[in-house]
């Protein structure tokens, strides 16, 4: 089963507004990866997060690999209608090659 | 470059039947990774390809199977299908560092829609 607890499950902003979604977890991971999947369609990388503490920036995207590598964060900011969709943190243990953890995933809805 | 490709898109079979699904990685990215994902259990890891040889498995039943070839396309193969076996199916591809081993960012397909009746 799934190691990620992914909060919070959706979220529902005004046009504008500043968006925070985190991933937690109980086991130590190498690598964070956050994704953004549309329906019918596979998952698009939006950042990659390899060292503890990192902070990582994708135009109005802002991702951080946890100190303690048990977790992570994604905020946007400024968020459009575009901006629509399920936002998925994935990880990455170590020794554990291509296989990643994904969390439940984060539905967001943009009103304009 | 071109990104990851899965065929077919969309199918429907019956239970009882079996079915081939094709991939082909980013160029350059000789690991293929497989995900089956549900509504109820979202995205799992079924298996891991690289240089041929399967490198990690999910938990998944024997029916579930992959190979993968010299040019580092991909095919995942199920048995028997089963009702349950309704999903969304991802391919996925990653650089691997040569002599380091580091994986790099994982790609995902757009996958196939399998429909078991």
């Amino acid at each position: 089963g799934q190691q990620l607890n992914q909060s919070p499950q959706s979220m529902f902003i005004q046009e504008g507004e500043d968006v925070s979604m985190n991933c937690t977890s109980s086991s130590i991971f190498n690598t964070w990866l956050w994704y953004k999947q549309d329906p019918g369609e596979g998952p698009v990388l939006l950042i990659a997060l390899y060292k503890a503490g990192e902070l990582t920036s994708n135009g109005r995207l802002t991702a951080q690999f946890g100190i303690t590598r048990k977790d992570s964060f994604l905020n946007i900011s400024a968020s459009i209608p575009s901006d629509v969709g399920i936002y998925f943190c994935a990880g990455r243990l170590e020794a554990s090659y291509g296989k990643l953890t994904f969390g439940q995933g984060t539905i967001l809805t943009v009103h304009p | 470059k071109a990104g990851v490709t899965q065929t077919p898109r969309y199918l429907i079979k019956t239970r009882g039947q079996q079915v081939t699904l094709s991939c082909s990685p980013i160029s350059g990215h000789r690991s293929v990774s497989w995900y089956q994902q549900t509504p109820g259990q979202g995205l799992q890891f079924l298996f891991e390809y690289f240089s041929e040889t399967q490198r990690n498995k999910g938990n998944f039943p024997g029916r579930f199977s992959g190979r993968q070839f010299s040019n580092s396309r991909s095919e995942m193969n199920v048995s028997t299908l089963e009702l349950g076996d309704s999903a969304l199916y991802l391919c996925a591809s990653s650089f691997v560092g040569f002599p380091t081993g580091a994986y790099n960012e994982q790609f995902f397909g757009p996958g196939t829609r399998l429909t078991v009746l």
